[in-house]
C-alpha cells in the first residue's frame, strides 16, 4: 500500500523553465494538496481539490497551476521558475470534506527542488 | 505575530522521559487541533487530533487543548529513541467550506538512547 506517492524527489531547475509535480493516492481519498515547506515558515497551503473536478487557491497560489486529473492524481506545475520556488514540496490527501476529517491525512515523502 | 507559536527547540530527553511539546495561538475561531509528526526527509503523518476543549489519549500519546488559554499540547510517555523527529502542531476553525488548516513551524525532538 504506497499511500501518497510524488515523482520526482529532487529536482534542480534553471529560473524561467517549468516543470510538473506529479502526486497519487491509492487510498480513494477525494480531498488533495499541495503544501510547500520552508524553514521557519511551517507548511503552507499552495492549491487544494476538495474533490475530482474542483481546485482552489490556497495561502500561496502565485507562480503556480495545478490539475485533478482524476481522483487519483493531482498535479502541481511552476510555468516560469523563480528562485523563491526553492522548497520542499508535498502533496496530501484526505477523505473528505465532512468534518472531522477535513485536514490533510496523508502526505507523500516531497519533492525537493532547487531554483538556480 | 504568527496565528500558531511553536518552540523550534531541539528538545533533548534520556530514553524513558516524559515528553512535554506546545503550541500557543491566537485565533478563537480553532476549533480542531491536530499534531503530526514528521521524520527527517519524510512526509508529515496526522498523528492525533482532537476537536474542541479537552483530553485524549492514544498509547504513549496524550494531546491535550486549553481553548481558554489557547494553549495546546502532546505528551509523549516512555518516550523511545524511534520517537526522534520534528511534531508539527496544526489547527482550523471557522464556519463555511474549506477551513484553512495552520500549521506551526514544529519543535525537534531528540531521544537519546
Amino acid at each position: 500500500n504506497a499511500g501518497v506517492t510524488q515523482t520526482p524527489k529532487f529536482q534542480v531547475l534553471k529560473t524561467g523553465q517549468s516543470m510538473t509535480l506529479q502526486c497519487a493516492q491509492d487510498m480513494n481519498h477525494n480531498s488533495m494538496y499541495w503544501y510547500r515547506q520552508d524553514p521557519g515558515m511551517g507548511l503552507r497551503l499552495i492549491y487544494y481539490s476538495a474533490s475530482e473536478g474542483t481546485t482552489d487557491k490556497g495561502e500561496v497560489p502565485n507562480g503556480y497551476n495545478v490539475s485533478r486529473l482524476n481522483k487519483r492524481e493531482f498535479s502541481l506545475r511552476l510555468e516560469s521558475a523563480a528562485p523563491s520556488q526553492t522548497s520542499v514540496y508535498f502533496c496530501a490527501s484526505s477523505e473528505g470534506w465532512a468534518t472531522p476529517s477535513n485536514q490533510p491525512q496523508h502526505f507523500g515523502d516531497g519533492t525537493r527542488l532547487s531554483i538556480l | 505575530q504568527k496565528e500558531v507559536e511553536q518552540d523550534p527547540g531541539p528538545l533533548s530527553v534520556p530514553e524513558g522521559a516524559i515528553v512535554s511539546l506546545n503550541c500557543t495561538y491566537s485565533n478563537s475561531a480553532f476549533q480542531y487541533f491536530m499534531w503530526y509528526r514528521q521524520y527527517s526527509r519524510k512526509g508529515p503523518e496526522l498523528l492525533m487530533y482532537t476537536y474542541s476543549s479537552g483530553n485524549k489519549e492514544d498509547g504513549r500519546f496524550t494531546a491535550q487543548v486549553d481553548k481558554s488559554s489557547k494553549y495546546i499540547s502532546l505528551f509523549i510517555r516512555d518516550s523511545q529513541p524511534s520517537d526522534s523527529a520534528t511534531y508539527l502542531c496544526a489547527m482550523r476553525g471557522g464556519s463555511g467550506g474549506y477551513q484553512k488548516v495552520t500549521f506551526g513551524t514544529g519543535t525537534k525532538l531528540q531521544v537519546i538512547p
